[in-house]
């Protein structure tokens, strides 16, 4: 059974452009979170989702990031116009539906805006 | 809300020498208590978790934490560290509530270096 799945690990931006993260959950998984790593912090929550639903929002900036989580097909984490300090680890975890379940994280993908 | 506190942002210890790792939530709701482990350039393994029952928990590789419920603590504990335990240590916290998200709080972490 793989583990969660992320692509791509390593993704350079220049200033302006988008960047999309994509997050693959384990087999069997329909819930998943992304959180956010900047240097030398803690992750913060960004966004819940289950299939084809935005559940919560609440650490998500409010210009510029989106996330779906399609019917088909893994999530994805977009940022518009990046900025430097969007430079960060951005990790996906995915539950299953018992809700005491411990979320599985994927290794992240690391973002460098320059 | 929640929050977690982990007060030692770097540990260094002696190989084979006990450590423990301080993490101390707040919460007005029960919550379920999880220690996580990020070698570097690596996503997070979890290492413990705390549901409920028996507030000793155990990990497989020798770490150990307590539930405390009265000093809002769940500290991480190893009798014996390895160099090979080097690495960033974070607490977390989820809320229990049956309508909630589940979604983490983290402490920012604790680094762990083994010394030889």
């Amino acid at each position: 059974n793989a583990g969660v799945m992320q692509n791509p690990r390593h993704l350079v931006r220049r200033r302006g452009q988008e960047a999309r993260l994509r997050c693959s959950p384990m087999k069997g998984h329909s819930h998943v979170y992304w959180y956010r790593q900047l240097p030398e912090e803690g992750l913060k929550f960004m966004v819940y989702l289950q299939k084809e639903n935005i559940i919560d929002e609440s650490g998500m900036p409010k210009e510029r990031f989106s996330a779906e989580f399609p019917k088909e097909g893994p999530s994805i984490l977009r940022i518009q116009q990046v900025v430097r300090g969007d430079s960060a680890a951005y990790f996906c975890a995915s539950r299953t539906e018992l809700k005491s379940s411990e979320q599985y994280f994927g290794p992240g993908t690391r973002l460098t805006v320059t | 809300a929640q929050s977690v506190t982990q007060l030692d942002s770097q540990v260094p210890v002696f190989e084979e020498a006990p450590v423990e790792l301080r993490c101390n939530y707040s919460s007005s709701v029960s919550v379920y208590l999880f220690w996580y482990v990020q070698y570097p350039n690596q996503g997070l393994q979890l290492l413990l978790k705390y549901l409920s029952g028996s507030t000793l928990v155990e990990s497989i590789n020798g770490f150990e934490a307590e539930f405390n419920k009265s000093q809002t603590s769940f500290h991480l504990r190893k009798p014996s560290v390895h160099i090979s335990d080097t690495a960033e240590y974070f607490c977390a916290v989820s809320a229990t509530s049956t309508s909630g998200t589940y979604k983490y709080i983290f402490g920012t972490g604790t680094r762990l270096k083994v010394l030889a």
